[in-house]
């Protein structure tokens, strides 16, 4: 199966410190790759994806992420965590027609 | 100017009744969908419609019975709910079929379903 895990369930930081949100997926010829957030008892919203266009990807709100082949990786990255930041991500890949998701990452923003 | 809507936005109802869930997309996408998030946010698809067919049917009760009655809708219609049905579910849309393998998913902001 075409599968990502998310290495952390839950992540805190503290505001203005980086964040780190880990995905690793299960190797494969070309993976289509994506990030989404959820923000409490909302609906979710993509951050970024992958498309072989370049492996630095940039999304918004400040985020980006990194597809590493050899590492078979695509953590998202964030230099300033910033409050509204908390939510629940999501890494997913594309299998077949629809997404595969990871189990979350909750992320938590300290003062 | 809402891309995708679902309703209703909650759901509480008892053991036994039958219920439905309604999701229009007016972003003039050609394929839909039906995820099923539990109580540990697990996401997981159930059913994909493209043009109105029926293209994804993962392994899913068959007291969910999924209706598009043209490409902008897709509804979920559960009958004999269960406590296990309790989730909140979300509908997405992606322009075509398969697609564009990189293509993105829209999602509504889900249906939270409670059942007593």
């Amino acid at each position: 199966a075409q599968s990502v895990t998310q290495l952390d369930s839950h992540v805190s930081v503290s505001e203005g410190t980086p964040v780190l949100l880990r995905c690793n997926y299960s190797s494969s010829y070309s993976p289509s790759l994506f990030w989404y957030v959820q923000h409490p008892n909302k609906g979710l919203q993509l951050l970024l994806k992958y498309t072989s266009a370049a492996t630095l990807v940039k999304g918004i709100n400040g985020f980006e992420a990194e597809f590493k082949k050899s590492e078979t990786s695509f953590h998202l990255t964030k230099p300033s965590a910033h409050m509204s930041d908390a939510a629940e991500y999501f890494c997913a890949r594309r299998g077949g027609y629809a997404l595969n998701f990871g189990k979350g990452t909750s992320l938590l923003v300290t003062p | 100017d809402t891309a995708v809507s679902q309703t209703p936005k909650y759901l509480v109802t008892q053991m036994g009744n039958d219920k439905s869930i309604k999701c229009e997309q007016n972003l003039g996408h050609d394929t839909m969908y039906w995820y099923k998030q539990d109580s540990k946010k697990f996401l997981k698809i159930m059913f994909s419609y493209n043009n109105k067919e029926l293209i994804i049917n993962e392994t899913v009760p068959n007291r969910f019975s999924p209706k598009s009655p043209d490409k902008a809708h897709l509804n979920l219609h559960i009958n004999s709910l269960e406590l296990g049905d309790s989730a909140v579910y979300f509908c997405a849309s992606s322009p075509s079929e398969g697609g564009g393998f990189f293509e993105t998913q829209y999602f509504g902001p889900g249906t939270r379903l409670l059942v007593l």
